[in-house]
C-alpha cells in the first residue's frame, strides 16, 4: 500500500531563517506531488506541484521554492523566512486521478 | 464571488440525526468534486468523490451533484461524535491543458452526544 511521510512536524523558526521541509511517498512510482499551505481557519492554497523528477510548477510567487531530486521525494525550502510563511504545511500525492490527494500528516511553522 | 464556497459554520447537529453540508461553485465546466474531511490539527482525507450528477452512496455518506444549479452536497446519516470535523469541498476544473482544483474554506461540524 501507498504511504507519505513529511517531516517535521513542528517547527518554531526565527524570521529570517532558512526552512527545508522533506516529504516521500512509498508504494507507487512516478506520483504528482503538491506542496499546500493551510492558514488558520483557511481553505488550502497550493503552492507548489510536480509531475516528475525535477518538474516543479509554482502557483503562488513568495519566498518559497521546492525541489524533487529523486521520484518519490519532494522538498520545500526557504532561504529567508518571513512572518507571514508562518501556516500548516501539507504535502500530498496523487495518481493520475486529479483531484484524488492523500496528505502526509503535515508540519506546523510558526515563524516568529 | 468565490469560486467553492461553503459555510463556514460551525454546523450542529445531535447525534444519530442527518448532517447536510453545501458546496457552491461558480465555474459550470468543472468537471469532478470532492469531500475531504479534517479533523482539528490533521490532516485532509478523502472521504468521497463525484463525478455525475445525482446521488452517489458510501455506507452513511452520500455525495449529491447538481451541476444546473452548481451545488454538491454531503449527507451523513446516523451522526456519531467521530463526524466532528471540518469538511472541505474541492472542485475539479480544466485550466488549459491540466487540471485545477479549487477548494472551499470548509465547513465545521459538531456532532452533539
Amino acid at each position: 500500500s501507498q504511504t507519505i511521510h513529511q517531516w517535521p512536524a513542528t517547527l518554531v523558526q526565527p524570521v529570517g531563517s532558512p526552512l527545508s521541509l522533506e516529504c516521500t511517498v512509498e508504494g507507487t512510482s512516478n506520483p504528482n506531488l503538491y506542496w499546500y499551505r493551510q492558514a488558520a481557519g483557511r481553505g488550502l492554497q497550493l503552492l507548489f506541484y510536480s509531475v516528475g523528477i525535477g518538474q516543479i510548477s509554482s502557483e503562488v510567487p513568495q519566498n518559497l521554492s521546492a525541489s524533487r531530486p529523486q521520484d518519490r521525494q519532494f522538498i520545500l525550502s526557504s532561504k529567508k523566512l518571513l512572518l507571514s510563511d508562518s501556516g500548516f504545511y501539507l504535502c500530498a500525492w496523487s495518481s493520475t486521478a486529479p483531484g484524488e490527494l492523500f496528505f502526509g500528516e503535515g508540519s506546523r511553522l510558526t515563524v516568529l | 464571488q468565490k469560486e467553492v464556497e461553503q459555510n463556514s459554520g460551525p454546523l450542529s447537529v445531535p447525534e444519530g440525526a442527518i448532517a447536510s453540508l453545501n458546496c457552491t461553485y461558480s465555474d459550470r465546466g468543472s468537471q469532478s468534486f470532492f469531500w475531504y474531511r479534517q479533523y482539528s490539527g490533521k490532516s485532509p482525507e478523502l472521504i468521497m468523490f463525484i463525478y455525475s450528477n445525482g446521488d452517489k452512496e458510501d455506507g452513511r455518506f452520500t455525495a449529491q451533484l447538481n451541476k444546473a444549479s452548481q451545488y454538491v452536497s454531503l449527507l451523513i446519516r446516523d451522526s456519531q461524535p467521530s463526524d466532528s470535523a471540518t469538511y472541505l469541498c474541492a472542485v475539479n476544473r480544466r485550466a488549459d491543458s491540466n487540471y485545477q482544483l479549487i477548494w472551499g474554506a470548509g465547513t465545521k461540524l459538531i456532532i452533539k452526544p
